[in-house]
């Protein structure tokens, strides 16, 4: 299988406070994760793509000293959203690509972060 | 520009067949993903066309027409559970190599109904 885990399952902060989510490959190396935010009854947005050992590269329109992003290992990303408003409440899911994967290399996804700012 | 355009809800009875299309409009096209996703649940793969014509797999289909920039999930023998929202997605692939990023569309919400 391809496991991708993302902790916690969910949030409450109050509004200027920084919040990090984790997300991580269990039973396989990622080469690549991705950052998602989706809205209520909106698709995902792509925030940014973030490779091992190098700086994600971040969507247009995604602020990137907001939305920080470290993949310090082949099965670890962190996301923080620093200084969060009420109006990053949202659904953030990340997901990750399998090294050596089938010839597709589809992403597998964590099961995603609700964060409520108030 | 980029434009992937799904019908935004659907209904249908439990047993039928149902088309979800989806039409898209990328600067680039290295494949076109289906996914399913219940509600506040992460997506589920449900299957790749890169190549034009249809893939089938049990219960669901997939096809593809490149030219046209078209494609249909085809679900079958409809079950309760099928109820959830279905993404079309296009990994976008640039002249000279391809990156692994997904463009989503709006998501269908399928309801089936007994």
């Amino acid at each position: 299988g391809a496991v991708v885990s993302q902790h916690p399952s969910w949030v409450i902060c109050k509004s200027g406070t920084s919040v990090k989510i984790e997300c991580r490959s269990l039973d396989f190396q990622a080469t690549t994760m991705f950052w998602y935010r989706q809205f209520p009854k909106q698709s995902l947005m792509l925030m940014a793509t973030s490779n091992e050992g190098s700086k994600a590269t971040y969507e247009q329109g995604v602020e990137k000293d907001k939305f920080l992003i470290n993949h310090a290992s082949l099965t670890l990303s962190t996301l923080t959203v620093t200084s969060a408003h009420p109006e990053d409440s949202s659904f953030y899911i990340c997901s990750a690509t399998k090294r050596g994967g089938l010839s597709y290399n589809e992403q597998f996804f964590g099961p995603g972060t609700r964060l409520t700012v108030l | 520009g980029q434009n992937i355009d799904q019908p935004t809800e659907m209904t249908a009875t439990e047993g039928a067949i149902v088309q979800i299309n989806c039409t898209y409009q990328t600067s680039g096209f290295n494949g076109l993903f289906w996914y399913q996703q219940h509600a506040g649940e992460a997506p589920t793969f449900l299957s790749y066309n890169v190549l034009d014509g249809l893939e089938e797999k049990g219960r669901f289909s997939s096809f593809l027409s490149r030219s046209k920039g078209y494609s249909y999930l085809l679900l079958k023998e409809l079950q309760m559970k099928d109820s959830a929202s279905y993404l079309c997605a296009v990994r976008e692939g640039f002249y000279g190599g391809a990156t692994n990023k997904l463009i989503f569309g709006t998501g269908t919400l399928l309801a089936v109904q007994p």
